[in-house]
Formats: structure tokens, sequence, C-alpha cells
């Protein structure tokens, strides 16, 4: 596509309940990363996809927290047993490798909210 | 010590002004730097690499790195009101295939 795609724009759950976040990277990019942004906070690394490599779980905050990625192409992170504390806006992003010399390419996130 | 740092800001210029944005970071072997600028509610863009020491000219963008001071920065020149927004520094650490965030630089230009 002609862009990152991220969906659902904007989540809205109750405490407790689990949630997925859907990412469609931009075609033929190979590194996949997910980040979250916290109100008025910087972007908190969460995970990493590399191809065929075994994701760099590194930044997930905890055990509640998942990511696949299919066919080397979409990504789901899944939260499950929702908390208030993970309300924040949840970026994907690709690049077109991932050695770190090409920039990302941001989607428009999503905007998670926990009642 | 924080990996990469930014003064949070507001930093505030009048329009036509030159603007300057600060960042270090900690990781000595460090290869790649970039600056993202972030509007109120909308995702990070990517306005500038760059990954050797010197300067490196855009249009009104010059980003600076001084890999030896640990210290890269951005300058916009003629600011303008649309150039309010928050500033990100970006850095490639060594040993990580990541990107690490600093907090970001609000930048203000007033009319």
């Amino acid at each position: 596509g002609a862009g990152v795609s991220q969906s659902p724009s904007n989540k809205v759950t109750e405490k407790g309940k689990d949630v997925e976040l859907r990412c469609d990277p931009i075609s033929g990019h190979t590194a996949l990363y997910w980040y979250r942004q916290s109100l008025g906070q910087g972007l908190e690394f969460l995970i990493y996809f590399q191809g065929n490599s075994a994701p760099d779980k590194s930044g997930l905050p905890s055990d509640r927290f998942s990511a696949e990625r299919t066919g080397g192409s979409v990504s789901t992170l899944t939260i499950q047993r929702t908390q208030q504390e993970d309300s924040a806006v949840y970026l994907c992003a690709s690049s077109l490798e991932g050695q770190g010399f090409y920039g990302y390419t941001f989607g428009s996130g999503t905007r998670l909210t926990v009642v | 010590q924080k990996e990469v740092e930014q003064n949070s800001g507001p930093l505030s210029v009048p329009e036509g002004a030159i603007a300057s944005l600060n960042c270090t970071y900690s990781d000595r072997v460090s290869q790649s730097f970039f600056w993202y600028r972030q509007y109120s509610g909308k995702s990070p863009e990517l306005i500038m690499s760059i990954y050797s020491n010197g300067d490196k000219e855009d249009g009104r963008f010059t980003a600076q790195l001084n890999k030896a001071s640990q210290y890269v920065s951005l300058l916009i020149r003629d600011s303008q009101p649309s150039d309010s927004a928050t500033y990100l520094c970006a850095v490639k650490s060594g040993g990580y295939n990541k990107l690490i965030f600093g907090a970001g630089t609000r930048l203000a230009v007033h009319p």
C-alpha cells in the first residue's frame, strides 16, 4: 500500500477485556515495529519484526502483551486483560530493512482508551 | 541516564528566525540519527536523517552531527508558524536494530 495502515483508529474498551490492533506495513518493507505513546510522552518501543527472524520482544511491558506477524506482512498486537495504564496511542512503523539506516514510516496510530 | 535526551521546551521563536533543536545520546557506537516532526494528534513524520559528522542540509532544515560529543542538532531557518510541532530525535544504537526516541522538544513559532 501507499502507507502504513492501522486499524482501528480509535478503540474504547472496558478494563479486563482483550483487544487486537492491526498494522499493514508498506509493501516491500521487511521490518515492522510497534511503539506506544502515552499522553505527552515520548515513544516507547514494544516489539520489532525483521523478515523471518525471531522478533525482538524486549520492549513488551508484560506478558499480557503479544504480537505476531503473518506471512511477513500484516501484524497484530494483542493486549489481554486490558488495564487503564494501557491507554495510549499505539503506533506501528515499517522500514525498508532492519539495520536502522533507513528511517521508519509510521501509521496514523490506534488510540486505545481503557475505561 | 536516558539514552536519548532532548530539552522538552517549549522553544518559542518568532517567525523568520532560526530555531535550534538539540539532542544528546549515550551510546558511543550509534550509527544513524533521525529527526521526526509530530504535529499534535498526529503520528511522527521523518524529516531528516544523518549518518556522518558534519552538516546535512535539506531546504530550510539542517541537521548537524558531532559523534565525538554525542550530539545531534536540527536547525530550522526562516521558521514558520506551520513549523510549530514537537520534534523527536531518534538514534539507532550500535547493538540494536531499532530506533530509540527522545521525549521530544516542543517548538512554537509565533507570528
